[in-house]
This record gives structure tokens, sequence and C-alpha cells, in this order.
């Protein structure tokens, strides 16, 4: 596989459901990011890691959980969601961190709260 | 204010025709501009990046003004598969530290 995915590609789960998402990098980048995208709004960037490190959380309620186990996987905890989060959540990577190298993302996954 | 605004649209373009929208920043520090383009229930994708000088790949062309703090696309000879979501993205650095900050994007539908 080449590029970035993402599954599940679609997820409806109860506000007291527990589930993750999954997001792989084939493109050899040290930068992996969390973004969420809700209808008619700019991405909000959630996280950043950069080598498997965190190295932003932007205010980010702590129902979300970001996990990077390696530099090419991350995940994203989710438990007791709120139905406003509900939304599409793209994965991005880039070469490194914090600079204005093109990011790629993933094909994202459209979350519904219920 | 947001840090990035775009006119939602939709711009409706004849198949043929020439489109053209503007993009405004609001951090006068912002230091790279980039188009991205986003199909429907699809991720973003780099367009191209918009340099001082003006650029042009094909039929797109972007500019940068710096002065006034907005950036513009413009795509002539509408194909239908120009019909896309165009996000106008700023990448600005606080704190040392340099994040891209996206725009809400601009609709374009083109028709037959």
């Amino acid at each position: 596989e080449t590029g970035v995915t993402q599954t599940p590609r679609h997820l409806v789960m109860g506000m007291t459901n527990k589930k993750s998402l999954k997001c792989e990098q084939h493109l050899g980048h040290n930068a992996m990011y969390w973004y969420k995208q809700s209808a008619k709004k700019p991405l909000e960037l959630m996280f950043v890691y950069s080598l498997e490190e965190r190295v932003e959380n932007n205010s980010v309620p702590s129902r979300f959980s970001p996990e990077c186990p390696n530099s090419s996987h991350l995940f994203l905890h989710l438990h007791t969601l709120q139905p406003e989060d509900s939304a599409l959540y793209l994965c991005a990577s880039s070469p490194v961190a914090g600079s204005n190298y093109e990011q790629y993302f993933g094909p994202g996954t459209r979350l519904t709260v219920t | 204010r947001k840090e990035v605004e775009q006119d939602p649209g939709p711009f409706n373009v004849p198949e043929g025709a020439t489109v053209a929208f503007n993009c405004t920043y609001s951090n006068s520090a912002s230091q790279s501009f980039f188009w991205y383009r986003q199909d429907c229930r699809k991720e973003p994708k780099l367009l191209m990046s918009v340099y001082s000088s003006g650029n042009e790949d094909g039929r797109f062309t972007a500019q940068l003004n710096r002065a006034s703090q907005y950036i513009s696309l413009l795509i002539r000879d509408s194909k239908l598969s120009d019909s896309a979501t165009y996000l106008c993205v700023v990448f600005m650095t606080t704190d040392s530290w340099g994040k891209l900050q996206f725009g809400a994007g601009t609709q374009v539908v083109v028709t037959p």
C-alpha cells in the first residue's frame, strides 16, 4: 500500500462506547497529525506527533486519546463521546512536524455519535 | 476574526469559463501559502503552492498580495472535473512552532 490509510472508513457509535481509529503512513514521514473536519468549518488540528512524541495538543477534550507506537502508526482512542463529536476525522503525515511541507491526508473516518 | 477566511460559495461555473476567488488571512507574519483541493467526501490534496511573484500550473493561476493579506486562485477553461472545494492554507509560526491553518473552503461547481 502507498500513502496514508485509515480504518475504519465509517463508524457509528453510542455515547457510552469505546472505539479506536487507526492511521498508517507508508511515506517514511516523521510527523503525523489528527484533524477534525466538521461541515462548513475549517480543519481543526487536534494532535501532532513527531517521531512518536506528541508535540502539540490543541485543547482537545480528554475523551479523545491519541497513541503513536511508532512513526508509521497513529491511533485515536474514543470514549464517552458527545453527538457534537460527529465529524470526519482525518489523519495526515508530513516529512517534518511544524514545517510548511505538504501534508498527505488519509481518506478519513466518518464518525457518527448517536 | 477567523485566521483564514474564504467565501464558501458555491461558485457555479459553466464548462469552459473562468472562475476566480480569494482568501484573506489575518496574521501578517504568515510565511507560506497553499491551495489544497478536496473532492466531495474525499481527503484534501495539495493543488499548488503560492509564491510571492504569482505562479501558474496549467489552467490554474495563484497570486499572493502580502500588503492586503490575500491570496487568489483563478481557474481558466473550467472542466467538469474541477468541481471541488478549494481550501486556502496558510503556514504560520507561533512560539517557534509552525502549523498549517486551513480555511473552510470555497466550493466550485462546474456545469455542462
